[in-house]
């Protein structure tokens, strides 16, 4: 079976550096994906990784280490508009699914 | 700009009715899924397809839920009888599957209310 951990809710200020992390248990993994969902919205894709190490894209960067079972979600300089849920995703096989967390609920104060 | 379609957005309903939701995936996505998410359960997979054939249905109550793709651009789920517990956001997501399987895009789901 698959199974990840997150923390539930992280808070943070504008301007500051926030991660969120992400251990998992899978069998076959094929890499970990992040999704953003504002309230009453959809989740919509962030990052993806299949190789250990650190990803960049803009504000937002994601890790992996493939031996630790263990990533996490980094945002810089955190504006109000980033408060949202946040959620892992193992997954990416050619089959196409992918194994949710329970997400996190990012709050950032003015 | 492809986006993932769903229809209805909003629908309340009472107990024992059927209820269908439709999406039209992105053109030339080859897998589409079937989501619902509650606070209890969190985001959960119902159904998936992969060129309109069903992967894994495991997720959903086979008594009363059932899932199909038509043709590439419907793809539907039905609940019949719908009961109070059903209440929750329906989302369906497609992806371009192979390498880019992990990237999957997801509709503006449909809230269902039943009472």
């Amino acid at each position: 079976g698959q199974s990840l951990e997150q923390p539930s809710e992280v808070t943070a200020v504008e301007g500051a550096i926030v991660q969120i992390n992400c251990t998992y248990q899978t069998s076959g993994f094929y890499g970990l994906s992040w999704y953003q969902q504002h309230d009453g919205g959809a989740p919509t894709f962030l990052s993806y990784n299949a190789l250990d190490g650190l990803e960049e894209t803009g504000r937002f960067s994601s890790f992996l280490s493939r031996s630790d079972s263990y990533g996490y979600l980094l945002l810089q300089e955190l504006q109000m508009k980033d408060s949202a849920s946040y959620f892992c995703a193992v997954g990416g096989s050619t089959l196409g699914r992918l194994y949710f967390g329970r997400g996190t609920q990012l709050t950032v104060w003015p | 700009d492809a986006r993932v379609t769903q229809t209805p957005r909003h629908k309340v309903t009472e107990m024992g009715q059927e209820v269908t939701m439709r999406c039209q995936p992105i053109l030339g996505h080859n897998t589409v899924f079937w989501y619902r998410q509650t606070m209890m359960q969190g985001l959960e997979l119902l159904a998936y397809f992969r060129n309109r054939a069903p992967l894994d249905d495991s997720g959903m109550p086979k008594d009363r839920f059932s899932a199909e793709m038509p043709d590439a651009t419907l793809a539907t789920l039905k609940i019949q009888p719908s009961e109070p517990r059903d209440s929750a956001v329906y989302f369906c997501a497609s992806g371009p599957g192979g390498g880019l399987s992990y990237e999957q895009y997801f509709g503006p789901g449909t809230r269902l209310t039943v009472t």
